[in-house]
């Protein structure tokens, strides 16, 4: 695709209800992360993927949040029972670069606004 | 740990007139400094990094790690410019790797007709 895809846009959740928000990284894009924007709030970092392997997930902020990325492609970020602070705009970004370079900006998705109710 | 700091939520100027938004960053090691923008609807996206002393767009960033600073400054402001924009840091790791942002909170900047 032309860019980072992430699915869906809007999601509401009642609250104690299981998400799934999916990410669709840029083709052959090695690197993947995951942000948290709460209202108000610049991005956060949760977690980040080198292909299929979790490199990094000290951001997760409890152990409701689970990533994965099997096929090293898609990524989906699952938040398991969910709370009314969990409500946020789930970011993802994704760059082609194992070792990133200086100055090197990553492509985010538009996001998944999630709602809990 | 590494903070970044935007001090003001809102800033509204005038089409024509400077603008300044300011950043501030605490960092024990080296950083790279980005400006990312986001406009009404749409994706967050890099709008200019310290390392390469760009200007994009009429806007321009210089770090001054004595006051660990990286104000973005543009000296005439126009509509098109109203947007979110947000302050960066990424830790500069010689070895490489993928490195995690850390961002500011944001600046919305409206520019006035």
């Amino acid at each position: 695709g032309a860019g980072v895809s992430q699915s869906p846009r809007y999601k509401v959740a009642k609250r104690g209800q299981d998400v799934a928000l999916r990410c669709d990284p840029i083709s052959g894009h090695v690197s993947l992360f995951w942000y948290q924007q709460a209202l108000g709030q610049g991005p956060e970092f949760l977690t980040y993927f080198q292909n299929e392997a979790q490199l990094d997930k000290s951001g997760l902020p409890s152990d409701r949040f689970f990533a994965e990325r099997p096929e090293g492609s898609v990524s989906t970020l699952k938040i398991q029972r969910t709370q009314q602070e969990d409500s946020a705009v789930y970011l993802c970004a994704s760059s082609s670069y194992r070792n990133v370079p200086r100055g090197y900006g990553y492509t985010f998705g538009s996001g998944t606004r999630l709602t809990v109710v | 740990a590494q903070r970044v700091t935007q001090p003001e939520k809102l800033l509204s100027v005038f089409k024509g007139a400077p603008v300044e938004l300011k950043c501030n960053y605490s960092y024990s090691g080296s950083p790279e400094l980005f400006w990312y923008v986001q406009y009404s609807r749409q994706r967050l996206q890099l709008l200019l990094r310290h390392i390469s002393r760009e200007s994009i767009k009429g806007f321009t960033a210089d770090l001054n790690k004595g006051e660990t600073s990286f104000h973005l400054k543009k000296p005439f402001a126009q509509e098109e410019d109203s947007a979110m924009y947000y302050c960066a840091l990424s830790p500069l790791i010689s070895s490489g790797s993928a490195r995690q942002l850390t961002f500011g909170s944001g600046t919305q900047l409206t520019v006035l007709p």
